[in-house]
């Protein structure tokens, strides 16, 4: 079983629909961060979290450090959100998720 | 300002060739680190460097993977003898420090082995 659980792997919707993306991980962690990759291959971190929750425009992340799962909100999806979202986990070195695969049509 | 800067963007060698790829950090992070992410793959943590500090090498999947920052810097990432499951994108990112803090990644070096 990974250390980093994501889900779901692919998503599809269409503009305008709230997006919810979940993470789990089963390690203690000092952080988690959420990472975009565009299709180009870049990688932009998002948000990073240690606890409660952070918003930043459109898109809000939680984390329940209790529970040991995080969740990445967008808000009023656009097709420029298309792209793959990863949870990362920072626990003396980082650990990945596999990534959500998300797709928002016009 | 200057982001984190990695070249090659794209490598081409032949299996069995040493290849060297460079990370420019960004200017007063302490923090640098490696990643790989084969093709269709999820992100792989190779090594870290913290300031001074020995590096972490726990995630390098071999001894012909070795990396170097020097002065706390630039640093180095060399496969010796490649082989073609080497074949993937050379992710380096930094940060302030350590731990609790953002890290901002570079865009990558695409290697190909054949």
């Amino acid at each position: 079983k990974n250390e980093v659980e994501q889900s779901p792997q692919n998503l599809t919707a269409q503009e305008g629909e709230f997006i919810t993306i979940n993470c789990s991980y089963s390690v203690g962690i000092s952080a988690l961060h959420w990472l975009q990759q565009h299709p180009g291959g870049g990688i932009v971190s998002l948000f990073m979290l240690s606890s409660g929750k952070k918003k930043h425009g459109r898109l809000i992340a939680t984390i329940n450090i209790q529970e040991k799962h995080s969740s990445l909100h967008i808000t009023a999806s656009h097709p420029r959100d298309s792209a793959v979202y990863i949870c990362a986990v920072y626990a003396n070195d980082m650990r990945f998720g596999a990534g959500t695969r998300l797709t928002v049509k016009p | 300002g200057a982001g984190v800067s990695q070249s090659p963007s794209n490598k081409v060698t032949e299996k069995g060739k040493d290849v060297e790829l460079r990370c420019d950090p960004i200017s007063g992070h302490t923090a640098l680190y490696w990643y790989r992410q084969s093709l269709g793959q999820g992100l792989e943590f190779l090594i870290y460097f913290q300031g001074n500090s020995a590096p972490d090498k726990s995630g390098l999947p071999s001894d012909r993977f070795s990396a170097e920052r020097t002065g706390g810097s630039v640093s180095t990432l060399t496969i010796q003898r490649t082989q073609q499951e080497d074949s993937a994108v050379y992710l380096c990112a930094s940060s302030f420090r350590t731990g609790t803090y953002e890290q901002y990644f570079g865009p990558g070096t695409r290697l190909t082995v054949t």
